[in-house]
């Protein structure tokens, strides 16, 4: 079956300007989860849904940042007024459900973020 | 709060020999562990999930064991080949939280 997928797979920008990163959770899966990893780094988690609503939004780095998954399935990550510094890989992952020790998120390939 | 540490950084081996990569972590109240690969400009590959009450996973020429008490997870990898040169990342799940990854190992197999 389909994976995650992400879209677009790569978005360059200018300072200043508004993005939309999307991202298409396995169908069924109820938590979704958005991390960014910078060069050289792991992923750092950003926010995760457990259906429509953000379960924890501790993540993301200030109110420039906003995601909604409004029917509970694709995922949109907002970047308002980019900085240089908001350049990473963003990446979407889905799991069956929140929690819980047989939990295992399944990654999609990413969307690669350049802010000139 | 939860700290993953990969140890090493980068490896760089010969063709056909085993290696081991290392995975520590703070907190030892963890559901579950994953390794991950990552090859350049690429997602995450998922390679192994340990449950906390196991001990170890195999899949293939990949073995990880899991020590939960002392916060120690390896991930061994059997007559390497050339294909297997990418980063590998360790990642732990506590519950109802997001995983916490290290920084990886960047592993490079020379042919």
């Amino acid at each position: 079956g389909a994976g995650v997928s992400q879209t677009p797979s790569n978005k360059v920008t200018e300072k200043g300007k508004y993005v939309e990163l999307r991202c298409d959770p396995i169908s069924g899966h109820t938590a979704l989860y958005w991390y960014r990893q910078s060069l050289g780094q792991g992923p750092e988690f950003l926010i995760y849904f457990q259906g429509t609503g953000a379960a924890d939004d501790s993540g993301l780095p200030n109110d420039r940042f906003f995601a909604v998954r409004p029917e509970g399935s694709v995922s949109t990550l907002k970047i308002q007024r980019t900085e240089r510094g908001d350049s990473a890989v963003y990446l979407c992952a889905s799991s069956p459900s929140l929690g819980g020790p047989h939990n295992e998120q399944f990654f999609g390939p990413g969307t690669r973020l350049t802010v000139l | 709060k939860q700290e993953v540490t990969q140890i090493p950084a980068a490896l760089s081996v010969p063709e056909g020999e085993n290696l081991v990569l290392n995975c520590s972590f703070t907190d030892s109240a963890i559901y579950n562990l994953q390794w991950f690969r990552q090859d350049p400009g690429k997602g995450l590959t998922s390679l192994l999930l340990i449950q906390s009450s196991q001990r170890e996973q195999t899949s293939g020429r990949l073995n990880a064991s899991l020590d939960k008490s002392s916060g120690r997870s390896t991930l061994y990898i059997a007559a390497s080949q050339p294909g297997d040169s990418a980063t590998y990342l360790c990642a732990v799940n506590s519950g109802n939280t997001p995983l916490v990854f290290g920084k990886g190992t960047r592993l490079s197999v020379i042919a």
